[in-house]
């Protein structure tokens, strides 16, 4: 069964508006975790590490007061894409390691297909 | 930034045949991870193979590794349509301590005919 929980799996927005994206370990610890965005028919591209406690660290040419993240707990983390706008229509993916370690492969969660009109 | 690269972007075999496909990447790397990715989903863990292995197995996967060469194959054994979906290397990139995001290729997307 699924071990990372990401919700919503889709939603739909109006431009201007803000979507709030929730990513959940459902049975460890999840001290760090990361988010991705993906194009169609393109690869995943690493937007942020969410860590918890402390602040997330983004990825080159990645807004952070455009896309918020909070790591409030061991469990959650969540993206916040603020103002949206049509050119941040794309599917949105987050991943977590169980274990800090490089040998610890990444659990993903379905995805966040997000369309702003 | 992209380290790895798949080859071919697309293959589509017969199912029953065996399917091979390439990652090539740029810089020295701590262990090479392959996933599948079937349409508008997450991705799932396949195979981890570190540095120091040149190969791998994992029922019908068979992955290699060949750091000489900067290279990756991943080989699906006995294909079947379920198999159909996008399957990507990832890396990461050493960079000492501590978890850090994995690093994509642009993928492969196979299709397995019936």
């Amino acid at each position: 069964g699924a071990v990372v929980s990401q919700h919503p799996s889709r939603v739909i927005c109006k431009s201007g508006t803000s979507v709030k994206i929730e990513c959940r370990s459902l049975d460890f610890q999840a001290t760090t975790m990361f988010w991705y965005r993906q194009f169609p028919k393109q690869s995943l591209m690493l937007m942020a590490t969410s860590n918890e406690g402390s602040k997330a660290t983004y990825e080159q040419g990645v807004e952070k007061d455009k896309f918020l993240i909070n790591h409030a707990s061991l469990t959650l983390s969540t993206l916040t894409v603020t103002s949206a706008h049509p050119e941040d229509s794309s599917f949105y993916i987050c991943s977590a390691p169980r274990a800090r370690s490089y040998n610890s492969p990444l659990h993903f969660g379905n995805g966040t297909r997000l369309t702003v009109t | 930034s992209q380290q790895g690269e798949e080859d071919p972007q697309a293959l589509s075999i017969q199912e029953g045949e065996n399917a091979t496909m390439n990652c090539s990447y740029k810089t020295s790397i701590n262990n090479l991870q392959w996933y599948r990715q079937n349409s508008g989903r997450g991705l799932v863990h396949l195979i981890l193979i570190r540095s120091n292995e040149r190969e791998k197995h994992s029922g019908r996967l068979r992955v290699t590794l060949d750091t000489s060469k900067k290279s990756s194959s991943l080989l699906i054994t006995a294909s079947r349509a379920a198999d159909t979906a996008s399957y990507f290397c990832a890396t990461i990139l050493y960079s000492g301590g501590g978890a850090d995001g994995l690093t994509f290729g642009k993928g492969t997307h196979l299709i397995i005919q019936p």
